[in-house]
């Protein structure tokens, strides 16, 4: 079985700071794991993925996320945010030995202040 | 880009009432999910479609759930007899390969009354 926790429900950055938001994971097997973003009123977009290889990975809207094994972590970072970069952020994992489901954590609404 | 669809974006149902829920995944995804997710709360996995037949399910995807996929580009949720419960946010999704990123539609937001 797998699980994900968001750590903070809500985040507020002023524009231009650094955005962390943060994902554990617990998983009995290599996971998958993954980020999404929902603007209101959409679907979810996928924001970048791991899966093997390279722990550093990057994504759309110069989002990027580093698989820490050791710490069982998945932090999504961008180094200034923007204001449309306002939205809810979901981290997601699915085991690469199934593919199947995916397990989504609590979700981290940002919000970015002018 | 290739999008997956779903209609309708927003469907009102007294509570007893069969619903369907629609999507047409992208065209040359061979896996196909529903998710929900109720007001304020996490997106939840309900089911997984491959090869015409579920792959996987959920606690949530009871009897009162099935889907379908009736002609090549149509997949289905339906709920047989809705409950004040069933009132969410349904996603549908779909993928390349197991593994592979989940491509998702905008969602079907179902109110009952």
């Amino acid at each position: 079985a797998q699980s994900v926790t968001q750590l903070g429900s809500h985040v507020s950055v002023s524009e231009g700071a650094l955005v962390l938001l943060r994902c554990n994971y617990s998983s009995s097997v290599p996971p998958y794991l993954f980020w999404y973003v929902q603007y209101p009123n959409q679907g979810l977009q996928l924001l970048l993925k791991y899966t093997t290889g390279a722990t550093l990975v990057k994504g759309i809207n110069g989002f990027e996320a580093e698989f820490k094994k050791s710490e069982t972590s998945f932090h999504l970072t961008k180094p200034s945010a923007h204001m449309s970069d306002a939205a809810e952020y979901f981290c997601a994992v699915t085991l690469n030995n199934a593919g199947n489901m995916l397990t989504f954590g609590g979700g981290t609404r940002l919000m970015v202040k002018p | 880009e290739p999008e997956v669809t779903q209609t309708p974006s927003h469907q009102v149902t007294q509570m007893g009432q069969e619903v369907i829920l629609r999507c047409v995944p992208i065209s040359n995804h061979l896996y196909f999910y529903w998710y929900r997710q109720i007001l304020g709360q996490k997106v939840e996995f309900l089911v997984s479609f491959y090869n015409n037949e579920i792959s996987e399910k959920s606690e949530i995807f009871d009897d009162q759930f099935s889907v379908e996929r009736p002609d090549g580009s149509n997949f289905t949720l339906k709920i047989r007899s809705t409950k004040l419960e069933d009132s969410a946010m349904y996603f549908c999704a779909s993928s390349g390969n197991k593994g592979k990123p989940q491509h998702f539609g905008d969602g079907t937001r179902l109110s009952i009354l």
